[in-house]
């Protein structure tokens, strides 16, 4: 079945990178994506990654994506305090966003 | 362009009462999808409308529905409440829907049953 794993607290201190995995099993979706959600807010679509590309990279973002194993990551490189959020990853599968549960990034000063 | 909007932002009900909520998307959007998110189960989908036409639903009991309109706007209804429909209620609109377009989420519903 569908399914999206990723761990669900990342502790990183201010100004290294961070790297938040996830792992799907669907494979027939075509995108990936990675969503940020601030507290007492609503979800903002970070990056995403079409399925036949293996990196895109968007500023301090980088967006791996391995389909032999299906894994996808996100880097955020020179981490600041204004990126503690939860980071959801998710594929699309008929109309619907597969979630994982969200990883919780820490920034320790 | 305005964004998702969502109405009302925090309801709190009782049990056994009844719901709806409305979702407005961006203008030109024909798309819209629920999710429910809640701290046990994440984020899960609910259904998502496409030119007042329901395209897709998850796995929810029927007192979960909902509807769009011509204008595609959306409500979702909740009937006979129970604790663990509370829940945050996020709608999404896109243009189309599908594989690849970006889904804009409101702030959502902060639903509390008591």
């Amino acid at each position: 079945g569908e399914d999206v794993e990723q761990s669900l607290f990342l502790s990183v201190r201010e100004g290294d990178s961070s790297v938040i995995n996830c792992t799907y099993t669907d494979s027939s979706s075509t995108y990936l994506y990675w969503y940020k959600q601030e507290p007492g807010a609503g979800l903002q679509l970070l990056t995403y990654i079409f399925s036949n590309m293996d990196m895109k990279q968007d500023q301090r973002l980088t967006v791996l994506l391995n389909k032999k194993d299906k894994h996808l990551s996100l880097r955020i490189a020179d981490t600041q305090t204004g990126d503690s959020a939860i980071y959801f990853c998710a594929e699309n599968s008929n109309y619907q966003l597969i979630w994982g549960a969200g990883t919780k990034l820490i920034i320790k000063p | 362009k305005a964004g998702v909007t969502q109405t009302p932002r925090y309801l709190i009900k009782t049990r056994g009462q009844q719901v709806t909520l409305s979702c407005s998307p961006i203008s030109g959007h024909r798309s819209v999808s629920w999710y429910q998110q809640t701290p046990g189960q994440g984020l899960q989908f609910l259904f998502e409308y496409f030119s007042e036409t329901q395209r897709n639903k998850g796995n929810f009991p029927g007192r979960f529905s909902g509807r769009q309109f011509s204008n595609s706007r959306s409500e979702m209804n909740v009937s006979t409440l129970e604790l663990g429909d509370s829940a945050l209620y996020l709608c999404a609109s896109t243009t189309q829907g599908g594989s690849y377009n970006e889904q804009f989420f409101g702030p959502g519903t902060r639903l509390t049953v008591l």
